[in-house]
This record gives structure tokens, C-alpha cells and sequence, in this order.
């Protein structure tokens, strides 16, 4: 059984440049969360897809989209970055969209914007 | 608004000594509560969840739940220095929402 996987582990990009972060789920899962989590606070929710569909969605510009494929795995891609973007994008996968017994996290890519 | 309030530490406790984390939430109607644990620069890693009322334990881990106070707590027994990291309180609330966290305690074992 593997873990929830994510890709690439680190990105540098400049303001106005667009980004697609990818997230392979454990095994049996069906449903992607993102999370973004600055310096020192805690994970901020992004959106969730179960199925394919978008299943709810925090409070973020519509600039940060995503995807889930028929496998499960899941892409967040962000245009127009800004300063602020910088901080760990974190994956997460569960069994279901209530995630009752816990979510599992990716290791996270750490993405900087200059 | 649902919220996860943490103090933000750092707790610092000697070596062997009992570590007390604690977490308040704001949605009476929340029904799962769980304990991460992130080491600097790495992913949250689930150590605890808790559903019901009272106490939960697991190894050297023991989760409360006081669902009057809106209160969840999580005790480390026997703290070793590997124990030091940020530790992340997480609420799943009514209506289907996803995991709320809060901004994490830092955790500091003095060897």
C-alpha cells in the first residue's frame, strides 16, 4: 500500500507565472483535499475533489484550480502567482469526503515565489 | 465562523515530563477531533484521533474530549526531545465541512 505522494518537492517561481503541483492518493482513497500552510500557522483548506468533482472549496481566488482523474490522483495549479502564494502546498487523501477516520498527508511541495 | 483556537507555545518541558496540548473549537456540533504532529519542513502525520467523550490512549498518547467545554486536550507521558515539533489540533465540523486545523503548538522536549 503506498502513501500519498506528491510532486515536485520544491519550485522557485516569479510573480505572474502559473503552477501545477501534483498528488498521487493512498491507495483505496477517493478523496483529495489541498491545503495551503504559510510559516507558522496552520493548513489553510484550498478545495476537496471526491470523484472527479469539486466538493467543496475555502476561501481562495478562483485563480487556484484543481483537478481529480479517474485514478484518483489530483492536480492544484495556480496562475498569476503572487508573493503571498509562497508556503507548503500539502495533499491530502481519505476514504471518504466526510474524512471521519483521518486524513493522510503528502510530504508537501514547498513552493517559493520571487 | 468555525475555528480551532491553539496557543501557540512554544511549551517547553524537561525530558520524562508530561507534555499538556490544548485545543478549543466553536462548532458544539463538531463530531471527530484529531492530534497531528509536524516536524520542521515535513507534512502533518496523524498521532491521535477522538470521537466521544473522556479519555483515548495510545502508547505513551492520550487524547481528551469534553464536548460540554468544547475542549480537547492531548497528553504526552515520558516526553523524550523526538518528541519536539509543531503539534496541530484538527476538527471535523457539522455540514459536511472539511478539516479545520489550528495554528499548531510548538513543542519544545529540553534533554
Amino acid at each position: 500500500e503506498t502513501g500519498v505522494t506528491q510532486s515536485p518537492t520544491h519550485l522557485i517561481k516569479t510573480r505572474g507565472q502559473q503552477v501545477t503541483l501534483r498528488c498521487s492518493s493512498q491507495s483505496g482513497h477517493n478523496t483529495v483535499s489541498w491545503y495551503q500552510q504559510a510559516l507558522g500557522q496552520g493548513p489553510q483548506f484550498i478545495f476537496q475533489y471526491y470523484r472527479e468533482e469539486e466538493n467543496g472549496r475555502g476561501n481562495f481566488p478562483p485563480r487556484f484550480s484543481g483537478l481529480q482523474f479517474p485514478n484518483y490522483s489530483s492536480e492544484l495549479n495556480v496562475n498569476a502567482l503572487e508573493l503571498d502564494d509562497s508556503a507548503l502546498y500539502l495533499c491530502a487523501s481519505s476514504l471518504s469526503p466526510a474524512g471521519d477516520y483521518g486524513y493522510t498527508f503528502g510530504s508537501g511541495t514547498r513552493l517559493t515565489v520571487v | 465562523q468555525k475555528e480551532v483556537e491553539q496557543n501557540s507555545g512554544p511549551l517547553s518541558v524537561p525530558e520524562g515530563a508530561i507534555a499538556s496540548l490544548n485545543c478549543t473549537y466553536s462548532d458544539r456540533g463538531s463530531q471527530s477531533f484529531f492530534w497531528y504532529r509536524q516536524y520542521s519542513g515535513k507534512s502533518p502525520e496523524l498521532i491521535m484521533s477522538i470521537y466521544s467523550n473522556g479519555d483515548k490512549e495510545d502508547g505513551r498518547f492520550t487524547a481528551q474530549l469534553n464536548k460540554a467545554s468544547q475542549y480537547v486536550s492531548l497528553l504526552i507521558r515520558d516526553s523524550q526531545p523526538s518528541d519536539s515539533a509543531t503539534y496541530l489540533c484538527a476538527a471535523l465540523f457539522s455540514g459536511n465541512t472539511p478539516l479545520v486545523f489550528g495554528k499548531g503548538t510548538r513543542l519544545s522536549v529540553i534533554a
